[in-house]
């Protein structure tokens, strides 16, 4: 069965480094999602990508966030400037389209941001 | 704004105990109503779903019904089983499939042989 994959698993970084999180979508699912999880918090969203741009993104989101599908099949999530409070689980999620309702969930990247 | 309220845990219960995790929701419309399951170290599997009123969503031997003059999707399941040991998210979208997940804040079960 076809399923999103993320790399790295966990990623250590100091406060202030760029990272990026990356994810490879089911091969012709359309929509895309960053979710992240602070531990013992909810799921939250961060954005939505469509058609190469940003369908939504949540207060979250903000500048030092950004996202692109660099070679059309990653999916990358990029926080330029890490802060303490960045350090959670990040899920990427992908969608087929509109007619169907399920996100299929990739197994997550922790980050921990020191 | 959107938002859905769970049941809070820990949920402790015996093998072959009959399980209920209530879920309220708060939405604009039509949601569709989603739980998912997170088992250990793990990422998010959709369990089941409803997108519309009185729709019964089942997978594994649970269930949920939509009951939009509740505003509820409560899970259940007759005979827990070891393995169902997870994390339980209700969630909801506006009733497209590219629209975001809206969560719960989770209820962590764990069933004891």
């Amino acid at each position: 069965e076809p399923e999103v994959t993320q790399t790295p698993s966990h990623q250590v970084t100091q406060m202030g480094q760029e990272v990026i999180l990356r994810c490879v979508p089911i091969s012709n699912h359309l929509y895309f999602y960053w979710y992240r999880q602070i531990l013992g918090q909810k799921v939250e969203f961060l954005v939505s990508f469509y058609n190469n741009e940003i369908s939504e993104k949540s207060e979250i989101f903000d500048d030092q966030f950004s996202v692109e599908r660099p070679d059309g099949s990653n999916f990358t999530l990029k926080i330029r400037s890490t802060k303490l409070e960045d350090s959670a689980m990040y899920f990427c999620a992908t969608s087929l389209g509109v007619t169907t309702y399920e996100q299929y969930f990739g197994p997550g990247t922790r980050l921990t941001v020191t | 704004g959107d938002s859905v309220t769970q049941m809070e845990g820990p949920v402790t219960l015996s093998e072959e105990a009959f399980l209920t995790i209530n879920c309220t929701y708060t939405a604009t419309g039509y949601p569709s109503l989603f739980w998912y399951v997170q088992y250990p170290g793990e990422g998010l599997q959709l369990l089941l779903k409803a997108t519309k009123a009185d729709d019964k969503g089942s997978n594994k031997g649970f269930e949920a019904t939509y009951r939009k003059e509740t505003t509820s999707f409560h899970l259940e399941k007759g005979s827990v089983q070891v393995s169902d040991s997870a994390v339980y998210f209700c969630a909801l979208n506006r009733g497209f499939g590219n629209e975001k997940l809206t969560f719960g804040t989770g209820t962590r079960l764990t069933i004891i042989p």
